[in-house]
């Protein structure tokens, strides 16, 4: 299973992108990159997720170098409700990737 | 559509007693979890389960069961609750072939006394 390594926290103001980036060095070929987003309080919520080069959707974007061995979330324009702890999971399914466990996240806080 | 559901929110134990936390998905996703998660730290695995009948353990599953009688229901039972215990419990589903999308319920907060 890849380890993951993210930043604890991360501050930043409202209308400025965010990005946090994952260290995975041990990802296996088979390994997605996936982001949640925890609120306080609420369970995890899909974000995005990716397999290599970039994915873009309407809440983030994901870039992933040609060596898979890191990842970097981007948040274009934050706002004060994107404040939350944010998850890097890397795995997949079958063999061994059944057994997806989490790192301890990074906190961002969006001020104004 | 109702997703992940879990029951109950909330609930006191006393030290020794046993319960269970009931959790249902009505995706028809053939992987379903569990979680522990303990103030201001990350989620941890207790339990998982591939498919009705077929369980395993996670990275912390002591003081926990499991049963995967049915697609939809995956319950998780503590054996003889202890203080340790007291941690929000997530529960949560995917389907095969979606990578690592998976949909999480809202949490069941456990405080054991």
């Amino acid at each position: 299973l890849a380890k993951t390594t993210q930043p604890i926290s991360m501050d930043s103001y409202e209308g400025q992108e965010v990005n946090i980036t994952c260290s995975h060095n041990n990802i296996a070929t088979n390994d997605y990159i996936t982001w949640y987003q925890q609120f306080p309080s609420q369970g995890p919520r899909f974000i995005i997720q990716g397999y290599k080069t970039k994915v873009t959707n309407e809440v983030a974007s994901l870039f992933i170098p040609a060596d898979r061995k890191s990842s970097t979330l981007s948040l274009p324009r934050v706002s004060l409700s994107d404040t939350a702890v944010y998850y890097c999971l890397v795995g997949a399914l079958g063999g061994g990737g059944n057994k997806l466990t989490f790192g301890t996240g990074t906190q961002l806080k969006v001020e104004l | 559509n109702a997703g992940v559901t879990q029951t109950p929110k909330f609930q006191v134990l006393k030290t020794g007693q046993s319960m269970t936390l009931q959790c249902a998905q009505d995706m028809n996703h053939e992987y379903m979890s569990w979680y522990r998660q303990d103030p201001g730290m990350g989620l941890r695995l207790i339990h998982y389960s591939v498919g009705a009948g077929i369980t395993d353990q996670g990275e912390v599953p002591n003081g926990y069961n499991v049963s995967r009688s049915t697609t939809e229901d995956f319950p998780l039972r503590l054996l003889s609750a202890a203080p340790s215990q007291t941690s929000v419990y997530f529960c949560a589903s995917r389907k095969q072939g979606t990578g690592n999308t998976i949909y999480f319920g809202e949490g069941s907060w456990l405080t054991v006394v």
